[in-house]
């Protein structure tokens, strides 16, 4: 079955620091790949996907994110984190032969100055 | 613009009541979902939906429906089976195909008293 793991509940960061959010999914194809993010009680935006081709990906609010294979990995990073990007980030798995999406159990973000 | 509109936003509800929750997208896409967010149980699906007038249970359909009679419209009904309806809904569509991202709503918070 397919599934998605994240397995860091929570990170704490400083303002102007690098960060690594870690995503690793299980799927017997290479699937699409997805990262959102979520401010408290608000819908989720997408960051950037991941189809096909360059296994780096570039997204909105200076991210990225890179496709491992052999690691069945899709970790999100920033080289310099700012206040504002303090929210829930979510990974996401799309089936190629459906229409079905599987998300993980999210990874919260807290900034400090 | 284009996008995703749920209402309302939050609702309160007495135990054995029904409540409808309502979604509509301007976007033009075929399939629409139905998720619901708890705490550290990221997003779990409900019901999707791929064309007008034919929708499927997702993992968690037990004391839900829907209805899908425009393309544009995928309202959920949370009845009084549900055991546990509180928590925070999202409605989210897509572009028919294997290749689009999901775009989510804002969220309805219900809250059963």
């Amino acid at each position: 079955a397919q599934s998605v793991t994240q397995p860091d509940i929570h990170i704490t960061v400083s303002e102007g620091a690098s960060l690594e959010l870690r995503c690793n999914y299980s799927y017997g194809a290479t699937p699409y790949l997805f990262w959102y993010v979520q401010s408290p009680g608000q819908g989720l935006q997408l960051l950037l996907k991941y189809f096909s081709g360059d296994t780096l990906v570039q997204g909105i609010k200076g991210f990225e994110a890179e496709f491992k294979r052999s690691q069945s990995s899709f970790n999100l990073r920033k080289p310099s984190v700012h206040w504002s990007d303090a929210a829930e980030y979510f990974c996401a798995v799309g089936v190629r032969t459906g229409n079905q999406f599987y998300f993980g159990t999210g990874t919260s973000l807290t900034v400090i100055p | 613009d284009g996008g995703i509109t749920q209402s309302p936003k939050y609702l309160f509800r007495k135990e054995g009541q029904n409540v409808t929750l309502s979604c509509e997208q301007n976007l033009n896409h075929d399939a629409m979902y139905w998720y619901r967010q708890d705490p550290g149980q990221g997003l779990r699906l409900i019901y999707y939906s791929q064309i007008v007038n034919d929708f499927q249970k997702g993992d968690i359909a037990e004391g839900y429906s829907v209805s899908r009679e425009k393309k544009e419209s995928f309202p959920l009904t949370v009845t009084s089976a549900q055991k546990n309806p509180t928590a925070f809904y999202l409605c989210a569509s897509r572009q028919q195909g294997n290749t689009g991202e999901l775009f989510f709503g804002e969220g309805s918070r219900l809250t059963v008293l």
